[in-house]
């Protein structure tokens, strides 16, 4: 089935550890996203991607980083976690920038203690 | 700051009955405005999308209504039935972002 594969599902943390959340498409789509989904604040953009080997900053993207070595994967950093980083992350693709729709992985939920 | 608010936080409604959720937005520059409807353990999905030249959209039991003037637009579900309790976010896009408002969780209640 087509679609956006991200793992872990869950993760429990260690303040301060590394850690990387891997986000695979399929549908050779040309934009990624990855969003923070937080009670009350909705799902707030950290990081983008246009297209492979571009990288953009979203609204809230202190403490994270992306890479986008190929098409297909799209990996989202926290170097050193942080309690506030616990959340659910969701990796999204569109088939271009700005299209109409968005495709959205099942999510990782992220707790830093 | 929310670019997008979202009102109510939360609904509770008969089945049978009409859901609406509400959201409102100050930048003009906006283009698209699309929601989506998220059910637990899922990404969210979407389900319906209006441009501000329209000021209504239908499908099926799914109506958006377009207020550009007043730079709102709500969602209506018809007929609300138990199989529609998710959470809803409304979502305005400009360039290549999307801004999501803050959810609204509906549950129908047989």
């Amino acid at each position: 089935i087509a679609g956006i594969t991200q793992a872990p599902t869950s993760q429990i943390l260690a303040a301060g550890r590394r850690m990387t959340l891997r986000c695979t498409q399929d549908m050779r789509h040309n934009a990624m996203y990855w969003y923070r989904q937080d009670l009350g604040l909705g799902l707030r953009l950290i990081h983008y991607s246009n297209t492979a080997g571009t990288t953009g900053k979203g609204e809230v993207p202190d403490g994270y980083s992306v890479s986008r070595a190929n098409t297909d994967d799209f990996p989202l950093t926290l170097a050193s976690a942080v309690p506030s980083q616990t959340s659910v992350y969701f990796c999204a693709s569109s088939d271009s920038p700005g299209a109409n729709v968005l495709t959205f992985g099942a999510g990782s939920r992220l707790t830093v203690l | 700051q929310q670019q997008v608010k979202q009102s109510p936080q939360s609904l509770i409604v008969q089945k049978g009955g009409i859901s609406i959720i509400n959201c409102a937005y100050e930048n003009t520059a906006f283009d698209y405005f699309p929601w989506y409807q998220q059910f637990p353990g899922k990404g969210p999905a979407l389900l319906i999308a209006i441009r501000p030249d329209v000021s209504e959209k239908k499908e099926g039991r799914f109506t958006i209504s377009f207020n550009k003037s007043a730079k709102q637009f709500s969602l209506h579900i018809m007929d609300s039935q138990p199989g529609d309790s998710a959470t809803y976010f409304c979502a305005a896009r400009m360039g290549n972002q999307f801004y999501f408002g803050t959810g609204t969780s509906l549950t129908v209640i047989p």
